[in-house]
């Protein structure tokens, strides 16, 4: 995938708990993005960077805190996960412009809260 | 209103012929668009980009956009069964660095 792997591929975690999801790529590409997909509603933006300590939110942020303290590395937390945050996520990669460019996806993480 | 909109499906289409899928956006200020396509368990990826008005060919994929109408689609001709998948639009404006997915349609091409 471009050299953009995520860890862990799938997750069972208990309500309550706080949980990591590690993004890193090889490419040295400046944009990073999280996005989470479920069924009906397609991918929707949670986080997303421009550069190492330089984050935003995005559409679906509350819950969910991220970091970036390397270029390489973009690390999605769920600080106390709850059953609403069971989905697949994926992170994408973009090099300059991404509305010229478009994205590199992840091969993802699948997430189960019980 | 969701931002973007795509008709779920799932679309069938027999092998060969031409499968025809569509997306609609609300940013009148939206300036690139994508198609990306997922096989099942697996990421998209990128299979087309546009961002003019009109028609943008690539192999047996063509992209059209009209922005006076908001819409954008995607035609596969000489469909396999290999393109079954389902098949994301994606938009991104002037005002933000961020893609905008629908919610994707499921493509089915029978033998």
């Amino acid at each position: 995938d471009a050299g953009i792997t995520q860890s862990p591929r799938h997750k069972v975690t208990e309500t309550g708990t706080p949980v990591t999801l590690r993004c890193h790529q090889t490419e040295n590409h400046r944009y990073m993005y999280w996005y989470r997909q479920d069924p009906g509603h397609g991918l929707r933006l949670i986080h997303y960077s421009y550069g190492v300590k330089d984050t935003d939110k995005g559409e679906v942020s509350d819950g969910y805190s991220v970091s970036r303290s390397k270029t390489e590395d973009f690390l999605l937390t769920l600080e106390s996960a709850t059953s609403s945050q069971t989905s697949v996520y994926f992170c994408a990669i973009s090099d300059r412009d991404s509305r010229v460019y478009g994205y590199t996806f992840g091969s993802g993480t699948r997430l189960t809260v019980v | 209103q969701k931002e973007v909109e795509q008709n779920s499906g799932p679309l069938s289409v027999p092998e060969g012929a031409i499968a025809s899928l569509n997306c609609t956006y609300s940013d009148r200020g939206s300036q690139s668009f994508f198609w990306y396509r997922q096989y099942s368990g697996k990421s998209p990826e990128l299979i087309m980009s546009i961002y003019s008005n009109g028609d943008k060919e690539d192999g047996r994929f063509t992209a059209q956009l009209n922005k006076a109408s908001q819409y954008v689609s995607l035609l596969i001709r000489d469909s396999q069964p290999s393109d079954s998948a389902t098949y994301l639009c994606a938009v991104n404006s002037a005002n933000n660095n961020d893609m905008r997915f629908g919610a994707g349609t499921r493509l089915t091409v029978k033998p």
